[in-house]
């Protein structure tokens, strides 16, 4: 059972304007929402992470908007670059559990 | 400072053979985490430790996967006879503190069963 749905699969924006990828949970235990960036041959980094008790967070070009009625969560990736370019996974936990759920992943490709 | 290493980082091996992928973590991190990531997808929950105690492996797909961590640093995961259906990139991911969810992954371990 997919826990996290992830949209879209596939991207591509212009350099310079708004990237925009979004996921949907179920379980409404999940308390911890992160999202990763993953270049080719690399490792998930973590990017950014949100918890359900603030419905924004922002850090430099990246922010998650978080909607805990629609049990929605989105990356914003302001002023996109080329380097920006990569595939990204939602993911969920909750509390005690710690296991990460992942979303199916976006690619991201930012044309310059 | 030294992130997560695996090793190796690539594995061919044939099928009904036995395999061990270890993880190296990040100095000082107690909790550590195995995920199996098929190609154009998320990583997919195996199994994880608090220091050397096994605490959740609901994800391992049956009694051929194995994982241990004696010493609560290095870990290493096993699949006794290999099938083909066992090829994928293995990660091992580590956290600072047990219940945080701060997660930091290796490169992982590609395992090409023929």
């Amino acid at each position: 059972q997919q826990q996290v749905k992830q949209s879209p699969q596939s991207l591509i924006v212009q350099k310079g304007g708004i990237s925009i990828i979004n996921c949907a949970y179920e379980n409404t235990a999940f308390d911890y929402f992160p999202w990763y960036q993953q270049f080719p041959g690399k490792g998930p980094a973590l990017l950014i992470a949100i918890r359900p008790d603030v419905s924004e967070k922002k850090e430099g070009r990246f922010t998650i908007s978080f909607n805990k009625s629609a049990k929605q969560f989105s990356l914003h990736i302001m002023d996109s670059q080329p380097g920006d370019s990569a595939t990204y996974f939602c993911a969920a936990s909750m509390k005690g559990a710690q296991k990460l759920v992942f979303g199916q992943g976006t690619r991201l490709t930012i044309n310059p | 400072g030294a992130g997560v290493s695996q090793s190796p980082r690539y594995k061919v091996t044939k099928r009904g053979q036995d395999v061990a992928l270890r993880c190296d973590p990040i100095s000082g991190h107690v909790s550590l985490y195995w995920y199996r990531q098929a190609l154009g997808q998320g990583p997919e929950f195996l199994t994880y430790f608090n220091y050397e105690a096994q605490q959740d492996k609901s994800g391992l797909p049956n009694d051929r996967f194995s994982a241990e961590r004696p010493e609560g640093s290095i870990s290493t995961l096993t699949i006794q006879r290999t099938e083909q259906r066992d090829s994928a990139m293995y990660r091992c991911a580590s956290s600072p503190m047990t219940g945080g969810n701060e997660q930091y992954f290796g490169p992982g371990t590609r395992l090409t069963v023929t």
